[in-house]
C-alpha cells in the first residue's frame, strides 16, 4: 500500500513563528505536492516538486517555501506564520507521469495537518 | 476563471437511493484526465474513479460511475445505492495536458449527507 505520512495531525503556532510541515512517502514517487484546503475553496496547490531539489510554485505560493533534499521527503515551510495561514494542509505524491498512463496517475494523499495560527 | 466547478455545496440523499454530484470543467487542451476523490470526516483523501478525455466509455468502479459528457464539459459522479458511509466531501479534479509534475486542479467540493 502507498503510504504518505505527515508529521502532525494538529498543530498550534503563534503569529511570527517559523513552521515546518513534513511529508514522507514510501513508494518512490517522483512527484510531491502541498495543498491547503479551506471551506468553499477546495484544495489549492501551494508548491510541487517533480524531482529531488526541484520545486515549482503552485497557485498560492506567497508566504510559503518548500524543500526537497531527498526523494521521499517534501517539507513545507511557513517562514513567519500569520493567522490567514490557519488551514488544513495536505501533502500528496504520485509517480512520474508519462507514457500511455500519463493522465491517469492518481495522487496519494497524507492524512492532513490542521494548522492553527493564533 | 474556474477550471473546475462544483455547483452543489451540499447534498442530501436517502440511504439506498442513487445520487449525482455535478462537476463541470473548462479546458482547451484536447488531452486531459478527470478524477473524483472522497474525503470523509477523518480527513484523508480517497481516490474513487478516473476518466480520460479519449476514453470511449464512461468509467465505473463498483457503485461509482462517471457520467462523462465531453461536449458539455461535464463529469458528474453517480453513486448508486447510497450507504451511510458515503457521507463525506467529494472533490472533482482535472489534470490537463502533459503538465510537468502531473498537477491536479480541484473543484470546491460537495458535501454529501446520507440519511437513514
Amino acid at each position: 500500500d502507498v503510504k504518505v505520512t505527515q508529521s502532525s495531525r494538529y498543530l498550534v503556532k503563534r503569529t511570527g513563528e517559523k513552521v515546518f510541515l513534513e511529508c514522507v512517502q514510501d513508494m518512490d514517487h517522483e512527484n510531491m505536492f502541498w495543498y491547503r484546503q479551506d471551506p468553499g475553496l477546495g484544495l489549492r496547490l501551494i508548491y510541487f516538486s517533480y524531482d529531488v531539489k526541484m520545486k515549482e510554485k503552485g497557485d498560492i505560493p506567497e508566504g510559503y517555501s518548500v524543500s526537497r533534499e531527498k526523494k521521499e521527503r517534501f517539507s513545507l515551510i511557513l517562514e513567519s506564520a500569520s493567522t490567514n495561514q490557519t488551514s488544513m494542509y495536505l501533502c500528496a505524491s504520485s509517480p512520474r507521469t508519462g507514457g500511455s498512463r500519463r493522465f491517469s496517475y492518481e495522487q496519494y494523499f497524507g492524512p492532513g495537518t490542521r494548522l492553527t495560527v493564533t | 476563471a474556474q477550471k473546475i466547478t462544483q455547483t452543489q455545496p451540499g447534498m442530501f440523499v436517502q440511504e439506498k437511493e442513487a445520487v449525482t454530484l455535478d462537476c463541470t470543467y473548462d479546458t482547451s487542451d484536447p488531452s486531459y484526465g478527470l478524477f473524483w476523490y472522497k474525503q470523509p470526516s477523518s480527513g484523508e483523501m480517497i481516490f474513487l474513479i478516473y476518466q480520460g478525455s479519449y476514453d470511449q466509455q464512461n468509467a465505473t468502479e463498483g457503485r461509482y460511475s462517471l457520467n462523462f459528457q465531453k461536449a458539455r464539459k461535464s463529469a458528474n459522479l453517480v453513486i448508486s445505492a447510497s450507504q451511510l458511509g458515503d457521507s463525506a466531501m467529494y472533490f472533482c479534479a482535472m489534470r490537463e495536458g502533459d503538465n510537468q509534475g502531473g498537477k491536479l486542479i480541484f473543484g470546491q467540493g460537495t458535501e454529501l449527507s446520507v440519511k437513514p
